[in-house]
């Protein structure tokens, strides 16, 4: 039971362009949901997060929209930049295996953004 | 540099053999997390620890079993390894493990089981 769904698993925009990043979700007691870069040889790398009360989070280039009804999020990054190309996860937090705070991620999307 | 370390980096072993992973947080996070990341997988959570003592469980096999020490340094411990358990071992930390504590990844141990 795959609880974070990204069902693209890459993606791939122009330099300067927007890049939309999708994430489907099945269980409604996360109480958060972040995103997490990751490069490649390293860890992931937190990058932004939106509060199920909320339904927009915008730090910089990265905004996150939450659509609880339809149990999706997306994360936008405007304008992106070769640098933005990485592999990101969507991730639910909430209770898991008995405690608080545990994130359930998805599978990643890989974004690459070419000059 | 998330300041989390792990080693070894990569590892290369047998099927039915025993491996120790290890993991440095933080310096002052008291609780540390390990994932998995198997090839066509998501991150999955394995278990927590907090200050030394187990504090959630996730996916994590009878085969597998972890530690905190009292430096907080985490072992992984995995044991009659399988071809499936070749994967990205990631461990993260966090200051006091609470939910609204950001997690901080370290790069990661790359398993190998031939």
């Amino acid at each position: 039971d795959q609880q974070v769904k990204q069902n693209s698993p890459s993606l791939s925009v122009q330099e300067g362009r927007i890049s939309i990043l999708n994430c489907d979700y099945t269980n409604s007691m996360f109480d958060y949901f972040l995103w997490y870069k990751k490069y490649p040889a390293e860890g992931p790398t937190f990058l932004i997060s939106i509060s199920s009360i909320k339904d927009k989070n915008e730090d910089g280039r990265f905004t996150v929209f939450l659509n609880k009804s339809a149990k999706h999020l997306s994360l936008h990054i405007v304008p992106s930049q070769p640098g933005d190309s990485a592999v990101y996860f969507c991730a639910g937090r909430g209770f898991y295996g008995g405690s608080q705070g545990n994130l359930i991620f998805g599978k990643g999307t890989k974004l690459s953004v070419k000059p | 540099d998330s300041g989390v370390t792990q080693t070894p980096k990569h590892l290369i072993t047998a099927t039915g053999q025993r491996v120790t992973l290890r993991c440095s947080p933080r310096s002052g996070d008291l609780s540390v997390y390990w994932y998995q990341q198997s090839l066509d997988q998501g991150l999955q959570f394995l278990i927590q620890y907090y200050n030394g003592e187990e504090r959630a469980k996730g996916n994590i096999l009878e085969r597998f079993s972890a530690q905190q020490f009292p430096d907080l340094h985490s072992e992984l411990n995995l044991s009659s390894l399988e071809l499936g358990d070749s994967a990205l071992y990631f461990c993260a930390s966090s200051p006091r493990g609470q939910k609204t504590d950001t997690q901080y990844f370290g790069p990661g141990t790359r398993l190998t089981v031939l």
